[in-house]
């Protein structure tokens, strides 16, 4: 059975500064993504950034990067230039890519991030 | 940009009434999620659903609960009988051809069973 972890429960940024969330995973499959959702106060899931396990390239869009290492399982998401409006729960999420139609994500417990003006 | 949306977005019920949570997915997506958060844990995979039929449902997903797709655009999900552990957050997501392995999600339903 697959699993992710996220071991800081919550952290805290100054705006401007950049932070990085932490994230490991487990499982013995090979074909796999990898995915940031952020979770507002309104409790909206919103899709951050994904990395397929086959690209070594760490996907990055604005302001948001990741960390992938495979090898050791380990999926960060760098923030830079944080703002009051990244202030949210942000999951850590894996899907393996088995031949159904519909593959389900497995989420971490979540990292509260507060920005701080 | 086209988006999931959920009605209603708060519901409260009684122990053991049927409730029922509805979804509008992205239009021309194919493939249909529900999940639930219950307060201050993490999201939790309930149900997925392709071509008219489950593809897959976990543990969670007993015999109290049912997923339809009625007509051509709304998903709903079915609580026949609430229970006091039903109160959560209940998440509906979609993905599309093209992107199946992305999964876009709804702004959620809070259900509060009393």
């Amino acid at each position: 059975a697959q699993t992710v972890t996220q071991s800081q429960p919550e952290m805290s940024v100054q705006e401007a500064e950049t932070v990085t969330l932490s994230c490991t995973y487990d499982t013995s499959e090979n074909n796999y993504y990898l995915f940031w959702y952020k979770q507002p106060p309104s409790r909206q899931m919103i899709l951050v950034i994904r990395q397929e396990a086959y690209k070594q390239q760490n996907a990055t869009e604005n302001r948001f990067s990741v960390n992938f290492q495979k090898a050791a399982k380990s999926f960060s998401l760098k923030i830079s230039d944080s703002q009051l409006g990244d202030t949210a729960m942000y999951f850590c999420a894996f899907m393996a890519r088995y031949g159904g139609a519909t593959n389900k994500l497995i989420f971490g417990t979540g990292t509260l991030l507060a920005v701080q003006p | 940009e086209p988006e999931v949306t959920q009605t209603p977005s708060h519901q409260v019920t009684q122990m053991g009434q049927e409730v029922i949570l509805r979804c509008v997915p992205i239009s021309n997506h194919l493939y249909f999620y529900w999940y639930r958060q219950i307060l201050g844990q993490k999201v939790e995979f309930l149900v997925s659903f392709y071509n008219n039929e489950i593809s897959e449902k976990s543990e969670i997903f007993d015999d109290q609960f049912s997923v339809e797709r009625p007509d051509g655009s709304n998903f709903t999900l079915k609580i026949r009988s609430t229970k006091l552990e039903d109160s959560a957050m209940y998440f509906c997501a979609s993905s599309g051809q093209g992107t199946r392995d992305t999964q876009y999600f709804g702004p959620g339903t809070r259900l509060t069973v009393l």
